[in-house]
């Protein structure tokens, strides 16, 4: 099936910072998801991004998906930025599902 | 109904005994998909539906998960003689269509086996 990393892993920041988390992918996919899980555990759609490059607020996010990456870059960071980002895919190939990467926790101090 | 809605939010059940999980999706939305996130982990993937069919159960961890979805709706994820590596948060997802759309995610019912 298709493979999905994150990195990092873990990402620690000041507020006001700015980040970019990445997302790599093992083939070529037809949907791209970041998810933003809260300390509840919901999963929060950020972005569908297939292809492209789309902006809301403080967060933006690329996709190209012919280099088989994707990038969400959070701006000004808050507090309440903090929690696990995902990154999924569902393969062009690979089944009617979307695979998740391994998420990267950040962490955002006052 | 606005966003897909999954109950109980939390159970705790004995080993041994069979729990049910409900998920109610999005209105209108004809796929829907369980994923299962243990404790610090990723999302495993479980099962999908299109409509009321389940193509491809391969992914249930075992023979003791079974889900069924009626009338294109509800769906009921059942784990009979639960055993203490279930204990996970399960999550139920809908989107429009099967493919090249986006999917979104109920809250979870955070399953414990004590």
């Amino acid at each position: 099936g298709i493979q999905v990393e994150q990195s990092p892993p873990d990402l620690i920041l000041q507020e006001g910072a700015n980040s970019t988390l990445r997302c790599n992918f093992s083939d070529s996919v037809n949907n791209l998801q970041w998810f933003h899980q809260n300390p509840w555990g919901q999963l929060i759609n950020l972005f569908y991004i297939p292809s492209g490059t789309k902006q809301n607020g403080r967060l933006s996010a690329t996709t190209v998906a012919t280099e088989r990456y994707s990038l969400l870059y959070i701006s000004s960071s808050q507090t309440t930025d903090s929690g696990v980002y995902f990154c999924a895919v569902e393969g062009n190939n690979a089944g009617n599902m979307l695979t998740f990467g391994g998420g990267t926790r950040l962490m955002v101090k006052p | 109904g606005a966003g897909v809605s999954q109950s109980p939010s939390n159970k705790v059940t004995e080993k041994g005994k069979d729990v049910e999980l409900r998920c109610d999706p999005i209105s209108g939305h004809t796929a829907l998909y369980w994923y299962r996130q243990s404790l610090g982990q990723g999302l495993e993937f479980l099962i999908y539906f299109q409509g009321n069919s389940a193509p491809d159960k391969s992914g249930l961890p075992s023979d003791r998960f079974s889900a069924e979805r009626t009338g294109g709706s509800v769906s009921t994820l059942t784990i009979q003689r639960t055993q203490q590596e279930d204990s996970a948060v399960y999550l139920c997802a809908s989107s429009l269509v099967l493919r090249n759309t986006e999917a979104f995610f109920g809250q979870g019912t955070r399953l414990t086996v004590v």
